[in-house]
């Protein structure tokens, strides 16, 4: 099974809305670490945002947030207020725990493209 | 800020030759990676790094080899580039701390390819 699944492989968004963009996981072990990273067209990834397993609240950053369900497996990254340079590829990745023999790496999902309109 | 260099953004080899890539990172930082990013697969890690001389292979190990002599720098080696090699190679590196890794920083990315 995929460890982290990113089902939208495109996406479009009008300058100014607010846009969702969707990833689950799946892990077994009680304690993990979520990240978004964005990749612009010039290649660089860029950290965005970050979740633990254990945060009682969603994570946000500026504006960035992370609609963490626990629950449903899912940490959806929430871009608000979406600008023309938001448009890029981004990615989620899962960091597993000791448990699962995790710890150090990333499991990184295929990404969603997104592109911001006019 | 964290920066992470990769010594080329481009690189063009022939098929054969022995390819080196390498990666320095100026945070002292321990973990250390090497990934693969191909369109419509994502990243995938080729080999990670935690201490000087200690290396663990990730998920596509095969074909490559890896080296860290100095905490700040990690080279990918690939002994003998073939064309399904030819990819965006990227860097990165992450604090270790408390028994997990934090945040990835990322390098410029190297795109190579092989003729």
């Amino acid at each position: 099974a995929q460890k982290i699944t990113q089902t939208q492989p495109g996406m479009f968004v009008q300058e100014k809305e607010a846009v969702t963009l969707d990833c689950t996981y799946d892990t077994s072990d009680p304690s993990y670490g979520l990240f978004w990273y964005k990749q612009p067209s010039s290649g660089e990834m860029i950290f965005l945002i970050y979740q633990g397993s254990y945060d009682q609240q969603n994570a946000t950053e500026g504006r960035y947030s992370l609609n963490f369900q626990k629950a449903r497996k899912s940490a959806n990254l929430v871009i608000s207020a979406s600008q023309l340079g938001d448009s890029a590829m981004y990615f989620c990745a899962m960091r597993e725990g000791r448990l699962t023999g995790g710890g150090n790496k990333l499991t990184f999902g295929t990404g969603t493209q997104l592109k911001v309109e006019l | 800020d964290v920066k992470v260099t990769q010594s080329s953004r481009y690189l063009v080899k022939r098929t054969g030759e022995k390819v080196f890539l390498e990666c320095v990172q100026d945070m002292d930082h321990e973990n250390m990676f090497w990934y693969r990013q191909d369109p419509g697969l994502g990243l995938r890690l080729i080999y990670f790094s935690y201490d000087v001389k200690m290396k663990e292979k990730g998920d596509i190990p095969e074909g490559y080899s890896v080296s860290r002599e100095k905490k700040e720098r990690f080279s990918l080696i690939l002994e003998s580039a073939s064309t399904n090699q030819t990819s965006m190679y990227l860097c990165a590196s992450s604090l270790f701390a408390g028994g997990v890794s934090y945040e990835q920083y990322f390098g410029p990315g190297t795109r190579l390819t092989v003729t």
